[in-house]
């Protein structure tokens, strides 16, 4: 496998489920990032980890929870969602010190029902 | 408040003539700009970038300016081709910013056949 990948592709769940988005990335990068697409806003940046460290969380709510173990992987455990949660969920990630852009996962499309 | 703006919802253009894309972006220490392209169900890829000491950067019938007075870049992919149509993001970051990139709200690119 290469690049980013992320799973699932598709997840439906109710207000009351927990689930877990997970990614994964085969391309030796030390930093990690979860972004949120909503239909004609922005990508918006919800959190960034470095060395496994989180760097970043963009005032996201609490029902949002990332875990990185490793440099390779990063996980966004849901629960208690609403409605308007439901969005593309894209992984990407980087090189620190390298400027040129994100590798980005092919994302998870999140219904919330 | 949004630091990057694509004013341009949608751009339909004839198979062969020449698609332009417009980026706006507010803060004067961005130093990196980047495009992706999006197809349906797939994450961004990388297209093009440009660093702030360049005015142009040109790769095969891609094109991008930079006007740093005017905060403003814009895309051209000439001729364009059916398989263009996509949605394309345009992204700034680096200088302060470091690693973390400010995504607009893209553009979505119809080439007519």
């Amino acid at each position: 496998e290469t690049g980013v990948t992320q799973t699932p592709r598709h997840l439906v769940m109710g207000m009351t489920n927990k689930k877990s988005l997970k990614c994964e990335q085969h391309l030796g990068h030390n930093a990690m990032y979860w972004y949120k697409q909503s239909a004609k806003k922005p990508l918006e940046l919800m959190f960034v980890y470095n060395f496994k460290e989180q760097t970043e969380n963009n005032s996201v709510p609490s029902r949002f929870s990332p875990e990185c173990p490793n440099s390779s992987h990063l996980f966004l455990h849901l629960h208690t969602l609403q409605p308007e949660d439901s969005a593309l969920y894209l992984c990407a990630s980087s090189q620190e010190g390298q400027i040129y852009g994100y590798t980005f996962g092919s994302g998870t499309r999140l219904t919330v029902v | 408040d949004q630091q990057v703006k694509q004013n341009s919802p949608s751009l339909s253009v004839q198979e062969g003539r020449i698609s332009i894309l417009n980026c706006d972006y507010t803060n004067s220490m961005f130093d990196y700009f980047l495009w992706y392209k999006k197809y349906p169900a797939e994450g961004p890829t990388f297209l093009i970038s440009i660093s702030s000491i360049k005015d142009k950067n040109e790769d095969g019938r891609f094109t991008v300016f930079l006007n740093k007075s005017a905060k403003h870049l814009s895309l051209h992919i000439v001729p364009s081709q059916p398989g263009d149509s996509a949605v394309y993001f345009c992204a700034a970051g680096g200088g302060l910013t470091g690693n973390q990139f400010y995504f607009g709200t893209g553009t979505s690119l119809t080439v007519i056949p």
